[in-house]
């Protein structure tokens, strides 16, 4: 079974002080990794796909990477504005359905 | 804006009522999803359709019912409601009919439904 685990639940940062998030997952054949951000009431926002190990995406102050067995969701001097759940989300081979993970909660301080 | 229109915002109905939410994707979209998420399970795969058959179908209980029509929207009927089906119910659309399906799914703002 497909199975994607994030840590921690919650962090939070003071303003410029980076961080990084995890997303462990196991999934048969992976086809794509995905990181979206929600804010409080409303809908995930797509931020990234990851496709292969050692594959790397930026925007802005964030950072994925993805190695065989986990992801992580790099965060440089944060800002305020930050703050959000980010969440995971694993496609299996096969299947056009991705498995989400529970997210982290994000909170920057200024 | 994803350009995903789900309405409505806000329902409050009662135990044991029937509704219907509506989810109209992106333009060019093919296909359409539903999500739900609550406070203690995160966001739970309910069903999918492409392009007007269903294609995947997740935990959806048998008192719910999606289908997507000729246009593309979608709707989801949410029947003989109790209180644990209180939740935000989410619509996300992929699959662009003149693009590759890179996975990539594009949400709506969500229907934050309560059963009192």
């Amino acid at each position: 079974e497909d199975q994607v685990t994030q840590s921690p639940e919650a962090l939070r940062l003071q303003e410029g002080e980076s961080s990084s998030l995890n997303c462990s997952y196991t999934v048969s054949g992976l086809r794509g990794l995905f990181w979206y951000r929600q804010d409080p009431g409303k809908g995930p926002e797509f931020l990234f796909t990851l496709y292969s190990a050692g594959e790397e995406k930026e925007k802005e102050r964030l950072k994925a990477t993805l190695t065989k067995k986990e992801s992580f969701l790099h965060i440089t001097a944060p800002k305020p504005e930050d703050s959000a759940t980010y969440l995971c989300a694993v496609r299996p081979g096969g299947s056009y359905i991705p498995t989400f993970g529970r997210g982290t909660s994000l909170i920057v301080h200024p | 804006d994803s350009g995903v229109t789900q309405t409505p915002k806000h329902l409050i109905t009662a135990t044991g009522q029937r509704v219907t939410l509506r989810c109209s994707p992106r333009s060019g979209d093919l296909s359409v999803y539903w999500y739900q998420q609550s406070l203690d399970q995160g966001l739970q795969f309910l069903i999918q359709y492409y392009n007007g058959e269903e294609r995947a179908k997740g935990n959806i209980l048998e008192r719910f019912s999606a289908q997507q029509f000729p246009d593309l929207h979608s709707e989801l009927n949410l029947s003989s409601l109790e209180l644990g089906d209180s939740a935000l119910y989410f619509c996300a659309s992929s699959v662009p009919i003149t693009g590759r399906n890179t996975g990539e799914l594009f949400f709506g703002e969500g229907s934050r439904l309560t059963v009192l």
